[in-house]
């Protein structure tokens, strides 16, 4: 079955503790990236990879990393938990790039992180 | 980027059709048109895509006139199952997608 999933589905951690959001796709989608959504605020994108070895920023990078060292798999790292990063986390994928025609976005089932 | 503006709700009846529209005088020539779909604690889902006059798929249609500055989702029949937050995407900047905040359709029995 063609899917994105994300590891943990939920996770409750305290200010400072490292953590890692893991997600994987089997579609061998070229384009992916990582969303926070909060309340109000909609869908914000925090990094993206258009293919291995290639990353940039979105829209709300700061206290993030991610690396994209395999095609299927793109890890978002947070170095240091912040309770400001309290939300919910989406990773998606699409076989082609967003400027691209036909970009179908592939949402996993979304991570919600709780930081005390 | 073309920025968009949608309705931030709509109630409807089970069974009337829905019309979502959504404005963006700023599309560009080489913009595609995309609706997503999201539940509750779901990510969202694709629902169509275009570029100029009508597509229909299974779900929905989407009608775009000449202009392209604006475009209407079109629900057939809707069921409480349709209940969700839907968001129209236009173009990408650089190869960033922003979603604005969406339309939170109500639909009651």
């Amino acid at each position: 079955e063609a899917q994105v999933t994300q590891n943990p589905r939920y996770l409750i951690t305290v200010t400072g503790k490292k953590l890692t959001v893991t997600c994987s796709q089997n579609m061998n989608h070229e384009y992916m990236s990582w969303y926070r959504q909060d309340p109000g605020l909609g869908l914000r994108q925090i990094y993206y990879s258009m293919n291995v070895e290639v990353t940039d920023k979105g829209d709300v990078p700061e206290g993030y990393k991610v690396s994209r060292k395999e095609k299927r798999n793109f890890p978002l790292i947070l170095e240091s938990p912040s309770p400001n990063q309290t939300s919910l986390y989406f990773c998606a994928s699409s076989l082609v790039l967003p400027r691209s025609s036909y970009n179908e976005q592939f949402f996993g089932p979304g991570t919600r992180l709780t930081v005390l | 980027l073309a920025k968009t503006t949608q309705p931030i709700s709509m109630d409807s009846y089970e069974g009337q059709e829905v019309n979502i529209t959504c404005s963006h005088n700023n599309i560009a020539t080489n913009d595609y048109i995309t609706w997503y779909q999201q539940f509750p604690s779901q990510g969202p889902r694709f629902i169509i895509q275009g570029y100029k006059t009508k597509v229909t798929n299974e779900v929905a249609s989407l009608f775009i006139p000449a202009d392209r500055k604006s475009s209407t989702l079109s629900l057939p029949r809707v069921s409480l199952s349709d209940t969700a937050v839907y968001y129209c995407l236009v173009g990408a900047l650089d190869n960033k997608l922003i979603f604005g905040a969406g339309t939170r359709l109500a639909v009651h029995p």
